[in-house]
């Protein structure tokens, strides 16, 4: 399965600010997504992160808000903008992969963000 | 649209022993697949087990079973022999033909000594 790697893991920021989440894929995968955990709740998908073009958001996420650029199979970044403290979450990024014999979505470790 | 229901907040469960966490789904995709993740403290998704919705076997990962079925749309997990490294969250997860992952709210699972 693909190893994916989440940097960085964990960042306190201010207000007004904005802050960049990065995502390597140690494999070529065709799914990517990028996910959001608010605190004691489950998790919700921001958007489809598409090679070469612009993300597909869900209902209740825009792009001005949360940019997504992926230049590549195995890259993604995911920009949370203009920061609150509603936006103290843990952002994951995923991707698809074979694992089991299955095609299973695995996550990286999680970038847990508090806003003051 | 699709929907997953864990109707469990919390599971308390002795060390040694079984415990099943309940799961049902509505979906409208014919084909469409059944996950569990499991999320320690830690914060980090560990994929469990799968479960295709054309699959005839029910599937099994080592001390994890899904009890899958399909006419009732549940898809419950069972954990034999607890450990005390099972404590955690415990999420059930639904694939449709687009392939994004749609979770429920979790179970909280606490294995006591």
């Amino acid at each position: 399965s693909a190893v994916i790697s989440q940097k960085p893991s964990r960042d306190i920021c201010q207000r007004g600010t904005s802050l960049t989440i990065q995502c390597q894929v140690d494999s070529q995968v065709t799914m990517m997504f990028w996910y959001r955990q608010q605190p004691g709740q489950s998790l919700t998908l921001i958007a489809t992160a598409n090679q070469g073009s612009e993300a597909t958001y869900e209902s209740g996420f825009v792009i001005d808000k949360f940019p997504i650029s992926r230049p590549n199979l195995t890259f993604s970044t995911l920009t949370v903008s203009n920061m609150s403290p509603e936006d103290s979450s843990i952002y994951l990024c995923s991707a698809t992969g074979l694992l089991s014999g299955a095609n299973v979505l695995t996550f990286g470790a999680g970038s847990r963000l508090t806003v003051l | 649209a699709q929907k997953i229901t864990q109707t469990q907040p919390g599971m308390f469960v002795q060390e040694k022993e079984a415990v099943t966490l309940d799961c049902t789904y509505d979906t409208s995709d014919p084909s469409y697949g059944l996950f569990w993740y499991k999320q320690p403290s830690s914060g980090e998704m560990i994929f469990l087990i799968y479960q295709g919705s054309y699959d005839q076997q029910n599937a099994t990962e080592g001390r994890y079973s899904l009890n899958f079925q399909k006419a009732r749309k549940s898809a419950n997990l069972v954990i034999s022999a607890s450990q005390l490294g099972d404590s955690a969250m415990y999420f059930c997860a639904m694939r449709g033909n687009d392939y994004k992952l749609s979770f429920g709210a979790g179970t909280t699972v606490t294995v006591r000594a």
